[in-house]
């Protein structure tokens, strides 16, 4: 199972864009990398999901370069209420026999 | 109507009770997923389910038990509760298309006294 590291914590200002860093050095050929949002007493919730290269949808853009070993999430001009804590996945598709365990996530704090 | 429902939203027990965590989905996935949630350990794996058939345990799976009792209903059991299985629990369900959760919900949140 791919380890993931983290920073534990990020602030940030509304209206600026931020990267938050994933490493995930043992990361096997057909691993994915999943980034999720989880607010106070709520689930985590999907955000993006890369493979390779770059992936962007209407919320957030996902960076991996092309060794794979880390990828970026990027969240464009946050709001107060992007203050969450994230967490990076990653593991097989559906090849895999086996499921997933998260790291202990990034807090971001947004201040305006 | 929440894709991922869980029951209880909140519950109190005593140590030694025997408690049933129940899940249900509608997004028709086939693959469900119970973690826990500790204040500064992030979510871990209890048990995971790919199919109705396929049972797995996941890396705290001790101390509990599931039931996928169809394709839409993954329960969890803590056959005799302790105190330090006092946490935040969620189900999460994804497609065939991976083994990476898509839909949490909103959990239980277990106090054991």
């Amino acid at each position: 199972l791919a380890k993931t590291t983290q920073p534990i914590s990020m602030d940030s200002y509304e209206g600026q864009e931020v990267n938050i860093t994933c490493s995930h050095n043992n990361i096997a050929t057909n691993d994915y990398i999943t980034w999720y949002q989880q607010f106070p007493s709520q689930g985590p919730r999907f955000i993006i999901q890369g493979y390779k290269t770059k992936v962007t949808n209407e919320v957030a853009s996902l960076f991996i370069p092309a060794d794979r070993k880390s990828s970026t999430l990027s969240l464009p001009r946050v709001s107060l209420s992007d203050t969450a804590v994230y967490y990076c996945l990653v593991g097989g598709g559906h090849q895999a026999g086996t499921a997933l365990i998260f790291g202990k996530g990034t807090t971001l704090s947004v201040s305006s | 109507d929440a894709d991922v429902t869980q029951t209880p939203r909140n519950r109190i027990t005593k140590t030694g009770k025997r408690i049933m965590l129940e899940c249900s989905q509608t997004k028709g996935h086939d693959r469900m997923y119970w973690y826990r949630q500790d204040p500064g350990l992030g979510l871990r794996l209890i048990y995971y389910s790919f199919d109705v058939k396929d049972i797995n345990k996941g890396e705290i799976s001790d101390g509990y038990s599931v039931s996928r009792q169809a394709q839409a209903k993954f329960s969890l059991s803590l056959e005799s509760a302790i105190p330090n299985q006092t946490a935040l629990y969620f189900c999460a369900t994804s497609d065939r298309l991976t083994n990476q959760p898509q839909h949490f919900g909103d959990g239980t949140r277990l106090s054991i006294l």
